[in-house]
């Protein structure tokens, strides 16, 4: 089956640019993660969508950070205006359900560069 | 505070060697455990979970919930399992996971 995809796979923009990432999660997943991966640290959940409705966005700066999954499918994530330190790996995840036994698949990462 | 300590950046070992990436967790309730791994220019993909109990590539991983640890072992390391581990405790109600730092395991011929 067709993993999760993402794009674009990287994009450097300056500071108080904005930018849009998107996610394809693997059919039939009802619930989406976006990840923030900052280099040498582990991700850090953004925000977990389960179908259409948001589950968790607690870590999520809503100031400048906005994500939706208006159908229950692709997602996506959007930084306006960026700041330096939103250089991160960007991921998405999708699993079955929000259940813990359900594993959590990942996509191959947005890689934002921030200048 | 939820918080998940993997207190090795880098472990490097030789081959055929015994291997243990240490996961110290703090976390409000009864989380469930698993091990993320990500190889050179792959995914991050799940390796295991303390759920079912199973053996993975020669890996296994102990709960010891007195001392909140959650270490991955393996016997005798392979080449092929260097990488990236990260050990992530879970929300048994949204599946919600926290991330340690990672632990990067290099295998030396």
């Amino acid at each position: 089956e067709a993993g999760v995809a993402q794009s674009p796979r990287y994009k450097i923009i300056e500071k108080r640019q904005s930018v849009a990432f998107w996610c394809n999660p693997i059919s039939g997943h009802a619930t989406l993660y976006w990840y923030q991966q900052i280099l040498g640290q582990g991700p850090k959940l953004l925000i977990q969508f389960q179908n259409n409705g948001v589950v968790d966005d607690s870590q999520l700066p809503k100031d400048r950070f906005s994500a939706e999954r208006l159908k229950g499918v692709d997602s996506t994530l959007k930084i306006q205006p960026a700041k330096l330190e939103d250089s991160a790996v960007y991921l998405c995840a999708s699993s079955l359900t929000g259940g813990v036994v359900n594993e959590q698949f990942f996509g191959p990462g947005t890689r934002l560069t921030v200048l | 505070a939820q918080r998940v300590t993997q207190p090795e950046k880098l472990l490097s070992v030789f081959k055929g060697a015994p291997v243990e990436l240490k996961c110290n967790y703090s976390y409000s309730g009864s989380p469930e455990l698993f091990w993320y791994v990500q190889y050179s220019r792959q995914r991050l993909q799940l390796l295991l979970r303390h759920i079912s109990r199973e053996s993975i590539k020669g890996f296994t991983a102990d709960l010891n919930k007195g001392e909140t640890s959650f270490h991955l072992k393996k016997p005798f390391a392979q080449e092929e399992d260097s990488a990236m581990y990260y050990c992530a405790p879970g929300s048994s109600n949204t599946g919600k996971l926290i991330f340690g730092q990672g632990t990067t395991l290099q295998v030396k011929p």
